[in-house]
């Protein structure tokens, strides 16, 4: 079974650009969450999708967003960048069962590192 | 919403040294526990995890862990290292039935010394 997939892999991109990086979940997983990777807050939660809606939220400003589209695939973007969105965005999928409160292990992808210039 | 604490970011230690990670979590309700491991390069993957049951969880390569519920801890151990653990080390809780959200803590860079 192929694993988490996420393109590009480096995004070069400076002030004030918008970028969309794509995440594609492992077969059969219905739900993708996101995370930011900094060496000074380490792994910080972004967003949950389940079944193309946004199931869960952290605690980013609205320029950071997502979708999910109708095969499980997501997205998300972020707009006006600053230098601090500098970092490795990460994205997981999971079983996840609607329903089902019993957490079932994500599976992560290997990054897109992003650097703001 | 809970949160998650690692001490000693670095730790540097001989090959078959005993290792051993804490991780102290804040949340009064049922949590779930995961231990992470991200070797250079590599992706994150999954060390073990806690649902309920037996505190004492095994998981893979040697490595195990202990879930103490009066301590709000989920210490990691392993009593041989390798120099293949050298690696970044990632707690993990969520609240299933709070806000359903993975939180991490800081992580521990691990360094095995052949």
């Amino acid at each position: 079974k192929a694993g988490v997939t996420q393109t590009p892999r480096y995004l070069i991109k400076t002030r004030g650009q918008q970028v969309t990086l794509s995440c594609s979940p492992i077969s059969g997983h219905r739900s993708v969450s996101w995370y930011q990777q900094t060496p000074g807050q380490g792994l910080q939660f972004l967003f949950e999708y389940f079944s193309e809606t946004q199931r869960n939220k952290g605690n980013f400003p609205g320029r950071f967003s997502g979708r999910q589209f109708s095969n499980s695939r997501s997205e998300m973007n972020v707009s006006t960048l600053e230098l601090g969105d500098s970092a490795l965005y990460l994205c997981a999928s999971s079983q996840t069962v609607a329903g089902e409160l019993s957490y079932n292990e994500q599976f992560f992808g290997p990054g897109t590192r992003l650097t703001v210039l | 919403a809970q949160s998650v604490s690692q001490h000693n970011h670095h730790v540097i230690l001989s090959e078959a040294a005993s290792l051993e990670l804490g991780c102290n979590y804040s949340y009064g309700g049922t949590v779930n526990l995961f231990w992470y491991v991200q070797y250079p390069g590599q992706h994150l993957q999954l060390l073990l995890k806690y649902f309920s049951g037996d505190p004492l969880v095994k998981g893979i390569k040697g490595f195990e862990a202990e879930f103490i519920k009066s301590k709000f801890s989920f210490n990691l151990r392993k009593p041989s290292v390798q120099w293949s653990d050298t690696a970044e080390y990632f707690c993990a809780v969520i609240a299933p039935y709070g806000n359903n959200r993975l939180a991490f803590g800081k992580g521990n860079q691990v360094v095995v010394i052949p």
